[in-house]
């Protein structure tokens, strides 16, 4: 049974650019998390996402970043004019349910805007 | 801003010694807390759920408890071994059980 897999594993973006970040959850997991760690920070939730549903955004930047789970296929995090502060380790997790299941991590995604 | 804590940040202990650090969060609008173990260049993996006052969870050497009332976890490791090198985050969720806020980690170093 794979595991979490996110791609790509390093992203270099130059500043305005476009980032977007993949999360393919573990084979039947329908609940995704994205986390962002800045340097010398700790994991900070950004959304929670069910196939096709966004249910709590709450942690994500309201300018820039957005976040989709579609049907098929991963879920995927955009950010849009990444700036320098954006530079941060991205992580995803998977779970079959939220609140009392355990969340897989993914490897994260590593962004640096230059 | 929901406030997670960690003591210590960082421990080193000898091979053999048993161990325990705290995790602490609000006591109020209880959903779950969650335990992880973090090694370096891997993931976070997960290590318990647990979800009642009193609760106690156990893995190998690894142990947990849990006081909701007054907005603690300990996480104890028996004999510890340097395999058990690794960052241990803790993870808050209230309300809906929506959104996880995680501690910054206690460091955990364990010297052959």
């Amino acid at each position: 049974n794979a595991g979490v897999m996110q791609n790509p594993r390093h992203l270099v973006r130059r500043r305005g650019q476009e980032a977007r970040l993949r999360c393919s959850p573990m084979k039947g997991h329908s609940h995704v998390y994205w986390y962002r760690q800045l340097p010398e920070e700790g994991l900070k939730f950004m959304v929670y996402l069910q196939k096709e549903n966004i249910i709590d955004e709450s942690g994500m930047p309201k300018e820039r970043f957005s976040a989709e789970f579609p049907k098929e296929g991963p879920s995927i995090l955009r950010i849009q004019q990444v700036v320098r502060g954006d530079s941060a380790a991205y992580f995803c997790a998977s779970s079959l349910s939220r609140g009392f299941y355990e969340q897989y991590f993914g490897p994260g995604t590593r962004l640096t805007v230059t | 801003i929901l406030n997670v804590e960690q003591s210590p940040q960082s421990l080193h202990v000898q091979e053999g010694d048993s161990t325990n650090f705290t995790c602490s969060f609000p006591s109020s609008n209880f959903y779950a807390l969650h335990w992880y173990r973090w090694e370096t260049a891997k993931s976070p993996e997960a290590l318990f759920v647990m979800t009642l006052n009193g609760d106690e969870k156990k893995k190998g050497r690894i142990s947990a408890t849990l006081n909701t009332k007054e907005g603690y976890s300990y996480l104890y490791i028996k004999g510890s071994q340097p395999e058990d090198s690794a960052t241990y985050l803790c993870a808050f969720t209230g309300g809906t059980g929506n959104q996880f806020y995680f501690g910054t980690g206690t460091s955990l170093t364990v010297i052959p």
